[in-house]
């Protein structure tokens, strides 16, 4: 079955600091999504990617997909305390939209 | 306006016992999921419907039951809890069930089975 590992696991940063989240994959995506996690909230959608090289932006947040559509990259600039929480890649490959997500790396920004 | 909701958001119950959550999409979209997160925060999904059908059923035991009576909504029904249940369980919708469709996510629906 489709796997995704995420690293690191755990993160914990000085606010302000930039950081980076992986997600790899052993087979080709055909859609990757990131989601942030918070306790009590829902999963919020961040950014999809589908193309191999795009790179999409929102904020201080930028996720990329690299050529061959098998890893991802979550890039937080300056971060903040707003921005802890669990962040999810999911991404699917098949023709229905079916996400199988990792196993999500928890981010705490330290004021 | 919460686009995907889903009650109750916490619920703790007997082994045994038969509960259902339910869920609510006002976004028009067509596809409905229920995810379910474990203790290690793994999320899987378990079920997909589309305009009312079923279109995906994962490995999840016949005591779970998704009932849509419309496409807006898609409710999980569980008999004979046990203590394994406990999860996360997340709503979510889609426009179509395709591939490029965003997937939007309820805020989750907390059940501790003691």
């Amino acid at each position: 079955s489709q796997e995704l590992e995420q690293s690191p696991q755990s993160l914990i940063v000085q606010e302000g600091k930039n950081l980076t989240i992986n997600c790899t994959s052993s087979k080709t995506l055909y859609g990757l999504y990131w989601y942030k996690q918070k306790y009590g909230e829902g999963l919020i959608f961040l950014m999809m990617l589908q193309k191999g090289g795009e790179e999409k932006s929102h904020e201080k947040i930028t996720a990329k997909l690299d050529e061959k559509k098998q890893q991802s990259s979550l890039h937080i600039t300056a971060s903040q305390p707003s921005h802890a929480g669990i962040y999810l890649c999911g991404a699917s490959n098949t023709g229905a939209n079916n996400l199988f997500f990792g196993t999500g790396t928890r981010l705490t920004v330290i004021p | 306006d919460t686009a995907v909701s889903q009650t109750p958001k916490y619920l703790v119950t007997q082994m045994g016992n038969d509960k259902s959550i339910k869920c609510e999409q006002n976004l028009g979209h067509d596809t409905m999921y229920w995810y379910k997160q474990d203790s290690k925060k793994f999320l899987k999904i378990m079920f997909s419907y589309n305009n009312k059908e079923l279109i995906i059923n994962e490995t999840v035991p016949n005591r779970f039951s998704p009932k849509s009576p419309d496409k807006a909504h898609l409710n999980l029904h569980i008999n004979s809890l046990e203590l394994g249940d406990s999860a996360v369980y997340f709503c979510a919708s889609s426009l179509r069930g395709q591939r490029q469709d965003t997937i939007y996510f309820g805020e989750g629906s907390w059940l501790t089975v003691v």
